[in-house]
């Protein structure tokens, strides 16, 4: 039973547009969140993180949301540019940061 | 230069073979990580390393084994091959939690191996 959820495997969105990737964790006990991104014949990259203390971080055209209550977060960008085309993990830790538990990575393309 | 490099990139093998992925980084990370990659699972750790006489199973450590044979050296070992081995493997490193900051891990590029 997968703790970290990402319901979409994969996303399309148009240059210029937000793009809006979603996950869902089960375990309550879950306190930081991190996004990596991957590019195809690489390994994943830290993009962002939250911790529980807080509902929202930013950087640059990336933001994240976090909803403890739903046990839901979700990665905005804005506006999306080619270069974001990849896989997006949503990863989460119950220790602050210790070990993580990761989603099974959403494939967004953003279309020109 | 990578900071974390992996070797090999892409591996054959048949069951039932001894397979050894090797992982070393040039970062000064203390903590080193073994995940496999599968289509729709996402990244499970297989075994961990916070320092060099400290090794931890992680979700999916039945089948592996590790060595830590230096701080920037973590290798992951396949004793007896099987098909459902066959994935995507990541070596990653960390640095030990420092309060106030989170424990980001950089990730090599990955060893596919393909097990017949």
């Amino acid at each position: 039973d997968q703790q970290v959820k990402q319901n979409s495997p994969s996303l399309s969105v148009q240059e210029g547009r937000i793009s809006i990737l979603n996950c869902d964790y089960t375990n309550s006990m879950f306190d930081y969140f991190l996004w990596y991104k991957k590019y195809p014949a690489e390994g994943p990259t830290f993009l962002i993180s939250i911790s529980s203390i807080k509902d929202k971080n930013e950087d640059g055209r990336f933001t994240v949301f976090l909803n403890k209550s739903a046990k839901h977060l979700s990665l905005h960008i804005v506006p999306s540019q080619p270069g974001d085309s990849a896989v997006y993990f949503c990863a989460a830790s119950a220790t602050y940061g210790q070990n993580f538990v990761f989603g099974p990575g959403t494939r967004l393309s953003v279309l020109p | 230069d990578a900071d974390v490099t992996q070797t090999p990139r892409n591996r054959i093998t048949k069951t039932g073979k001894r397979i050894m992925l090797e992982c070393s980084q040039t970062k000064g990370h203390d903590r080193m990580y073994w995940y496999r990659q599968d289509p729709g699972l996402g990244l499970r750790l297989i075994y961990y390393s916070f320092d060099v006489k400290d090794i931890n199973k992680g979700e999916i450590s039945d089948g592996y084994s590790v060595s830590r044979q230096a701080q920037a050296k973590f290798s992951l070992s396949l004793e007896s091959a099987i098909p459902n081995q066959t994935a995507l493997y990541f070596c990653a490193t960390s640095s030990s939690l420092t309060s106030g900051t989170y424990n980001e891990q950089f990730f090599g590029p990955g060893t596919r191996l393909t097990v017949l």
